[in-house]
């Protein structure tokens, strides 16, 4: 069984730049769900897909964007990179439909906005 | 509002003592419980779930976590902890939506640090 993936690891951008972060689900999960993690703080949550629509957003500005594809894999795009967009980025897939069911997170992608 | 707080900051516990690390919710419904375990530069691995039924529930390493509905409280423990315990500690809820869990409430985390 194959776990979340999430590429790249790390990535650095200028403010005002946009960027693209990809996340490769569990095999067997249907949705995917995006968190942000600042310094010090627990993740908070930015959107979920499941067949390939938005299912569910947090506090977050439609600079904060997303896809799923066919095969279930995510990305998360951010238009416009502000300073405080620095933050590692996790990506956790799970089983839509099943009650109380539990994501799986990817390592992060830490992403630095300079 | 849905909330989870994590009153401990930073804990530090000797190799072979006893933990015990807390977490409150605030939740309107019968809330779906999780305490993850993330060490340094690495993602959110879960330890335990709490769904329904007993209200005691076993995880991995050890770890275990009981649910008290009146205390609002979902406290994880371990008997004795072992130096690569050390790592911050999340406790979240599950926030429902059509039946299925669509997102989790973290709380800020505990850091924990074990002297040899």
């Amino acid at each position: 069984e194959t776990g979340v993936t999430q590429s790249p690891t790390h990535l650095i951008k200028t403010r005002g730049q946009q960027v693209t972060l990809r996340c490769s689900s569990q095999s067997g999960h249907n949705t995917v769900s995006w968190y942000q993690q600042a310094l010090g703080q627990g993740p908070q949550f930015i959107f979920q897909y499941y067949r390939e629509e938005e299912n569910g957003r947090g506090n977050f500005p439609p600079r904060f964007s997303g896809l799923q594809f066919p095969n279930y894999s995510s990305e998360l795009n951010v238009n416009a990179l502000e300073l405080d967009d620095s933050a590692l980025y996790l990506c956790a897939s799970s089983l839509q439909g099943l009650a109380g069911g539990e994501q799986y997170f990817g390592p992060g992608t830490r992403l630095t906005v300079t | 509002a849905q909330s989870v707080t994590q009153p401990d900051i930073h804990i530090t516990v000797s190799e072979g003592a006893s933990l015990e690390l807390r977490c409150n919710y605030s939740y309107g419904a019968t809330p779906y419980l999780f305490w993850y375990v993330q060490s340094p530069g690495q993602g959110l691995q879960l330890l335990l779930k709490y769904f329904s039924g007993d209200t005691l529930v076993q995880g991995i390493k050890g770890f275990e976590a009981e649910f008290k509905r009146s205390q609002s409280s979902f406290n994880l423990r371990k008997p004795s902890v072992h130096w690569s315990d050390a790592a911050e500690y999340f406790c979240a809820v599950g926030a429902l939506y059509g039946g299925a869990t669509n997102k989790l409430i973290f709380g800020t985390g505990t850091l924990l640090a074990v002297q040899p």
